[in-house]
């Protein structure tokens, strides 16, 4: 069985640019969450989506947003990037919405400059 | 998180030495999960305890999750160079989202 896929690995924008990362879960996984890894902040999490729909939200501010699709794949988005949107950004996949064996994909990593 | 700290925050050990991570929560623990991480890579589940005083192994690495003191503990023995990397602990306190911890790194001497 194929694992979590995220693309692209990495990435490189300006502040004020806007970028999605994609992420693909496990096949058969339906439930996707998001989380920002940085040096000083460790691993946060961003949201959750199970069945297209958000279930959960971290403390993140409006710029950062996601959706999922009907085969559950994943996308999300930041507006207006600032340098303090650099980071690993890890897409995790589930069976189950309320089960936290998640299986990580390799992450994104984005330099914003 | 603050909701989650580990202890020590890194760790070198010689090749073949026991050692311990400590994952500590401010609020009550309902389940805890430990997680792998290389250096800049994914993370590798590692396993889960749900009940209090339960202990689970796998391989040599074995954790014990203690509700009273709202604190798991990963033990390793006999590392090996395979078992370095960053070590997370992760729980959902409040019932809407997923915490990690502090995170441990690991190394492993030769």
């Amino acid at each position: 069985k194929a694992g979590v896929t995220q693309t692209p690995r990495y990435l490189i924008k300006t502040r004020g640019q806007q970028v999605t990362l994609s992420c693909s879960p496990i096949s058969g996984h339906r439930s996707v969450s998001w989380y920002q890894q940085t040096p000083g902040q460790g691993l946060q999490f961003l949201f959750e989506y199970f069945s297209e729909t958000q279930r959960n939200k971290g403390n993140f501010p409006g710029r950062f947003s996601g959706r999922q699709f009907s085969n559950s794949r994943s996308e999300m988005n930041v507006s207006t990037l600032e340098l303090g949107d650099s980071a690993l950004y890890l897409c995790a996949s589930s069976l189950h919405p309320d089960s936290y064996e998640q299986y990580f994909g390799p992450g994104t990593r984005l330099t914003v400059t | 998180s603050q909701e989650l700290e580990q202890s020590p925050q890194s760790l070198i050990v010689q090749e073949g030495k026991n050692l311990t991570i400590n994952c500590t929560s401010s609020k009550t623990l309902y389940g805890l999960y430990w997680y792998k991480q290389k250096y800049g890579e994914g993370l590798i589940f590692l396993m889960m305890l749900q009940k209090g005083g339960e202990e689970k192994s796998h391989e040599k690495i074995t954790a014990k999750l203690d509700e009273k003191k709202q604190q798991s503990s990963l033990h390793i023995t006999a590392s090996q160079p395979s078992h370095a990397g960053i070590y997370l602990c992760g729980a959902d306190p409040t019932g809407n989202q997923f915490y990690f911890g502090t995170g441990t790194s690991l190394t492993v001497i030769p």
